[in-house]
């Protein structure tokens, strides 16, 4: 079966630095990968996702990830974050024949200070 | 479109119950899976229903089952309650299956005594 590590289980940042949340997989066949986020007192909801194509992917609310194969990684990035992207960040990941379902990291806890 | 919803909201048993938890999908979704969230393993898959019948299954033993009615809402069953099954189970739909944008509801928090 697969499994999913965030390096990271709690983040804090101030508005406007740069975010890289950590993700990295071990199953070595094809995989599909997501970001979801849960904001407080909100649910979970998918930031973005990679299937094929162009390793770099964008999302809701300018977040973006990037897919290295070689890596088995799957990182996400902000630019610039803002107070409101406080938050929980799942990495999940499905194989392609889906048989184990969606596999999801422990999370990470983003704090951003104003 | 009113979202997914789960009932109850929460839930107190005492170990050796059993216990029965609701998902309505979104209108439309054939799709419903199921997690368990705890503070210390995180969201972990349970099951994942399509069309009334049990497409995956995850690593929980057989006391965790399901079904899906021919309107798409599910059922989740725990029986022979244990401590450790205390926790946030939520419920997903979407359209086809888990490789799709899913839209979770609020989950039912589960107490066990």
């Amino acid at each position: 079966a697969q499994s999913v590590s965030q390096h990271n289980h709690h983040v804090i940042l101030s508005e406007a630095a740069s975010l890289e949340l950590g993700c990295n997989y071990s199953y070595g066949g094809t995989v599909n990968l997501f970001w979801y986020v849960q904001y407080p007192g909100q649910h979970l909801q998918l930031l973005l996702k990679y299937f094929s194509g162009d390793p770099l992917v964008k999302g809701i609310k300018g977040f973006e990830a990037e897919f290295i194969k070689s890596k088995f990684s799957f990182n996400l990035r902000k630019p610039s974050v803002q107070w409101s992207d406080t938050a929980e960040y799942f990495c999940a990941v499905m194989t392609r024949g889906g048989a184990d379902g969606l596999t999801f990291g422990k999370g990470t806890h983003l704090i951003i200070q104003p | 479109k009113a979202g997914v919803t789960q009932t109850p909201r929460y839930l107190i048993k005492t170990r050796g119950q059993q216990v029965t938890l609701s998902c309505s999908p979104i209108s439309g979704h054939r799709s419903v899976s199921w997690y368990q969230q705890t503070p210390g393993q995180g969201l972990q898959f349970l099951f994942e229903y399509f069309s009334e019948t049990q497409r995956n299954k995850g690593n929980f033993p057989g006391r965790f089952s399901g079904r899906q009615f021919s309107n798409s809402r599910s059922e989740m069953n725990v029986s022979t309650l244990e401590l450790g099954d205390s926790a946030l189970y939520l419920c997903a739909s979407s359209l086809q299956g888990t490789n799709e944008k899913l839209f979770f509801g609020s989950g039912t928090q589960l107490s066990v005594l």
